[in-house]
């Protein structure tokens, strides 16, 4: 079974700080890929970026990058230049490479504070 | 190219009624997957249809069922409504490879009296 953790329900950062995410997760799987998906009060669910674990190069995109350690099953996100509209629940998520299925971490609360 | 559209994106219904949830994917992508969201559970897949053929399956009850059309438009029923299934409803469209990035609708709320 997969399982994923993000052992921080709730974080807040100063505007321009940086802030850093945190997610672990379990599988028995060798090929897989990893997501961060931010929800706003919107709800809208929107990708923020994706890792393939075949690939050892950090994924990065814009102020938003990953620190991806494939033995420790640790999938955590960084984001630098903390802006408002950052303010957001972000959800950590695996997908095995046998399936279209996603298995999601319980998110965390972030704020930023102007 | 239009994103996922969910509709309706509200609805109240009350305890032993039925509900038909809609979902209309990006152009081009084949595969509907359908996540329910609760405080209490999180984001629960639900089950993704691809070329009008269920191929994947989460632990719900049988009360919760969908089907895919020919356009990829899909489809969620849930029958028989329970308090518990008061939540929102997403669904995510994605090309047919495995891996590929899900793009999420707006969701549906609903909420059972």
């Amino acid at each position: 079974a997969q399982t994923v953790t993000q052992s921080q329900p709730e974080m807040s950062v100063q505007e321009a700080e940086t802030v850093t995410l945190s997610c672990t997760y379990d599988t028995s799987e060798n090929n897989y890929y990893l997501f961060w998906y931010k929800q706003p009060p919107s709800r809208q669910m929107i990708l923020v970026i994706r890792q393939e674990a075949y690939k050892q190069q950090n994924a990065t995109e814009n102020r938003f990058s990953v620190n991806f350690q494939k033995a420790a099953k640790s999938f955590s996100l960084k984001i630098s230049d903390s802006q408002l509209g950052d303010t957001a629940m972000y959800f950590c998520a695996f997908m095995p490479a046998s399936g279209n299925q996603f298995y999601f971490g319980t998110g965390t609360s972030l704020t930023v504070i102007p | 190219k239009a994103g996922v559209t969910q509709t309706p994106r509200y609805l109240i219904k009350t305890r032993g009624q039925q509900v038909t949830l809609s979902c209309s994917p990006i152009s081009g992508h084949r595969s509907v997957s359908w996540y329910q969201q609760t405080p209490g559970q999180g984001l629960q897949f639900l089950f993704e249809y691809f070329s009008e053929t269920q191929r994947n399956k989460g632990n719900f009850p049988g009360r919760f069922s969908g089907r895919q059309f020919s356009n990829s438009r899909s489809e969620m029923n849930v029958s028989t409504l329970e308090l518990g299934d008061s939540a929102l409803y997403l669904c995510a469209s994605t090309t047919q490879a495995p891996g590929e990035t899900q793009y999420f609708g707006p969701g549906t709320r609903l909420l059972v009296l």
